[in-house]
């Protein structure tokens, strides 16, 4: 399989609940990011990783939790979310030295906060 | 603080005809990329153009073209011949030019319907 995948591709959970999000890149980039994509609001920067390390966190709530095992891997642990937090939420993937490289997009997990 | 405009929520072109989406952005910073990227419903999104800020010459990708005014910060894309594929939502994004963060500025996106 090639590009970027994300699973579940939709997910529907209750605010007590405990649910993650996985992101895998085949593309052999060494930095991942979470976007947040809401309507009619511009996409929303979560999380930077590179080379596994967090190295940019635009003030996510705390219910929002990162996880970066390998430069191929990426989740996002969610447990008591809100209904605004309602969203379609994107990874991306790129090559971090190198500025002149674009990101590579998944097609999302459409997040659903009941 | 680096923002990225754009003013058209909706656009819709005929088949075949020709469109343009506006963007304009708001930096301090000389050295920068900007970027078309087009999100197809319920499918990836994928990168249509891109344009460094130190040419001079405005980018082109088949039918894609953008018209790039770096003193006006405005960054135009145009679609010629539009196909029905084109239909999507097209986002105008930013990036400054340093090695490390490479954190991208998108714009509140423009839902493109082309007409058959």
């Amino acid at each position: 399989e090639t590009g970027v995948t994300q699973t579940p591709r939709h997910l529907v959970m209750g605010m007590t609940n405990k649910k993650s999000l996985k992101c895998e890149q085949h593309l052999g980039h060494n930095a991942m990011y979470w976007y947040k994509q809401s309507a009619k609001k511009p996409l929303e920067l979560m999380f930077v990783y590179s080379l596994e390390e967090r190295v940019e966190n635009n003030s996510v709530p705390s219910r929002f939790s990162p996880e970066c095992p390998n430069s191929s891997h990426l989740f996002l642990h969610l447990h008591t979310l809100q209904p605004e937090d309602s969203a379609l939420y994107l990874c991306a993937s790129s090559h971090y030295r190198d500025s002149s490289y674009e990101q590579y997009f998944g097609p999302g997990t459409r997040l659903t906060v009941t | 603080a680096q923002t990225v405009t754009q003013s058209q929520p909706e656009m819709s072109v005929q088949e075949a005809e020709t469109v343009t989406l506006s963007c304009t952005y708001d930096t301090s910073e000389s050295d920068y990329y900007l970027f078309w990227y087009k999100q197809p419903p319920s499918r990836q999104m994928i990168l249509v153009i891109r344009q460094e800020a130190y040419k001079q010459q405005n980018a082109t990708e088949n039918r894609f073209s953008v018209n790039f005014q770096k003193a006006a910060k405005s960054f135009s894309l145009k679609i010629s011949d539009s196909q029905l594929g084109d239909a999507a939502m097209y986002f105008c994004a930013y990036r400054v030019d340093q090695t490390g963060a490479n954190n991208l500025f998108f714009g509140t996106g423009t839902r493109l319907t082309v007409i058959p």
